[in-house]
């Protein structure tokens, strides 16, 4: 089964309106990366965050990690249509070779 | 350079073709992987090389032949594939374990198998 799973799996706003993610995963990490995919394209790395740190930011990126409650979130501030694609969490293992991606957001952002 | 780069971007093959998917990178990682993503899917790890020896191979039916020629080179060669297979294939690299482990992808070859 898969490692991340996330929710909800599509989400449509209007621009400049937030866009919130939520990613749970089940097994101990090391880290928790997202990334976006654009529409039949490869998979850009967003943001990583350490399972010491709580919250990171990354210009309009806000990430949080609750390793009590093994979830993630990522929050999108003042989106634009560009922003409209799909997102995944994405948790390594096994010596972190393995990489698995949770099911992912797709997100419509209409101008 | 932080580009990954795959081609062909698109490939449509017969379930007899044999056909090779090529990946370059020259960021100096020593990780290389496959993925295989269906439409609306997430991402699923096929194979993954480390300093050019393969680490890992998530099962993947033998009709997918990986080969990593040098530490910037990963070919994924096909044979006998089934309409199944269609998908996106794409290639990532990372640096080895230890250091920053995101992964940088290239675009993905688009492969149909009629």
């Amino acid at each position: 089964s898969q490692q991340g799973e996330e929710d909800p799996q599509a989400l449509s706003i209007q621009e400049g309106e937030n866009a919130t993610m939520n990613c749970s995963y089940k097994t101990s990490i090391n880290n928790l990366q997202w990334y976006r995919q654009n529409s039949g394209r490869g998979l850009v790395h967003l943001i990583l965050i350490r399972s010491n740190e709580r919250e990171k930011h990354s210009g309009r990126l806000r990430v949080t990690l609750d390793t009590s409650k093994k979830s993630s979130s990522l929050l999108i501030t003042a989106s634009r249509a560009a922003d409209t694609a799909s997102y995944f969490c994405a948790t390594p293992y096994t010596g972190g070779f393995k990489t698995i991606f949770g099911a992912g957001t797709r997100l419509f952002v209409k101008a | 350079d932080t580009e990954v780069t795959q081609t062909p971007k698109h490939l449509v093959m017969g379930m007899t073709n044999k056909k090779s998917l090529k990946c370059e990178q020259h960021m100096g990682h020593r990780a290389m992987y496959w993925y295989k993503q269906k439409a609306k899917k997430p991402p699923e790890l096929m194979f993954v090389y480390s300093y050019e020896k393969l680490s890992i191979n998530e099962s993947v039916p033998s009709r997918f032949s990986p080969e990593c020629p040098n530490s910037s080179l990963l070919n994924l060669h096909l044979h006998a594939l089934q309409p199944e297979d269609s998908a996106l294939y794409l290639c990532a690299s990372s640096l080895p374990l230890g250091k920053e482990e995101k992964l940088f992808f290239g675009s993905g070859t688009q492969l149909s198998v009629l």
